[in-house]
């Protein structure tokens, strides 16, 4: 079975700055897919960034950028341009490329506060 | 275009008493998906459902816990003598298809509470 680890309870930024959020994760599948979802305080499920195992490239989209490294099996976002509504738990989360409708499998949360 | 539904957003239950969450996906997406969030912890998968089938209940509590995706209506989770334990967000999410990439769409949530 897939296993998700964030390893930050907690984390915290100054507005405008860069953070960044580990996530490691275990699988002998080599095909699978990587996902960032935020939950801010209305606890709505918002995705992120995604991307795919087979892709070398980081995946980037605006001020939020992934680092990852397959074989260390590593998934960090990096938020850059920290604003006030960035504020929120964030889940790292695995999802099987084999078979058909697989599940999410999500890390723990790291929750991430924006200081002014 | 909708969201997902979720109904009701909050649900008060005594011990024993059975609770029935409601989700509807967004239009056009036959595959929705439960997870259950308990407090200060991260989403766990439950069940997956498309039409009148279950596809994957390898989640679910073997008792008390039963889902339905009905070929007309929303997807039922309910959940029979309900117990403290299962105080929890519950989230339904869908998605459109059943590649990876796929995204699995969530609605905002069934705040379960049990008394």
């Amino acid at each position: 079975a897939q296993t998700v680890t964030q390893s930050q309870p907690e984390m915290s930024v100054q507005e405008a700055e860069t953070v960044t959020l580990s996530c490691t994760y275990d699988t002998s599948e080599s095909d699978y897919y990587l996902f960032w979802y935020k939950q801010p305080p209305s606890r709505q499920m918002i995705l992120v960034i995604r991307q795919e195992a087979y892709k070398q490239q980081n995946a980037t989209e605006n001020r939020f950028s992934v680092n990852f490294q397959k074989a260390a099996k590593s998934f960090s976002l990096k938020i850059s341009d920290s604003q006030l509504g960035d504020a929120a738990m964030y889940f790292c989360a695995y999802r099987s490329a084999m078979g058909s409708g697989s599940r999410l499998t999500f890390g723990e949360g790291t929750q991430l506060t924006v200081n002014p | 275009n909708a969201g997902v539904m979720q109904n009701p957003r909050h649900l008060v239950r005594r011990r024993g008493q059975e609770a029935r969450l409601r989700c509807s996906p967004m239009k056009g997406h036959s595959h929705v998906y439960w997870y259950r969030q308990l407090p200060e912890e991260g989403l766990k998968f439950m069940v997956y459902l498309q039409k009148e089938n279950i596809i994957d209940e390898s989640g679910m509590p073997k008792e008390r816990f039963s889902a339905e995706f009905p070929k007309e209506g929303p997807s039922i989770l309910r959940i029979q003598q309900v117990v403290r334990g299962d105080s929890a967000a519950y989230f339904c999410a869908s998605s459109i298809g059943t590649s990876g990439f796929d995204e699995q769409f969530f609605g905002p949530g069934t705040r379960l509470t049990v008394l």
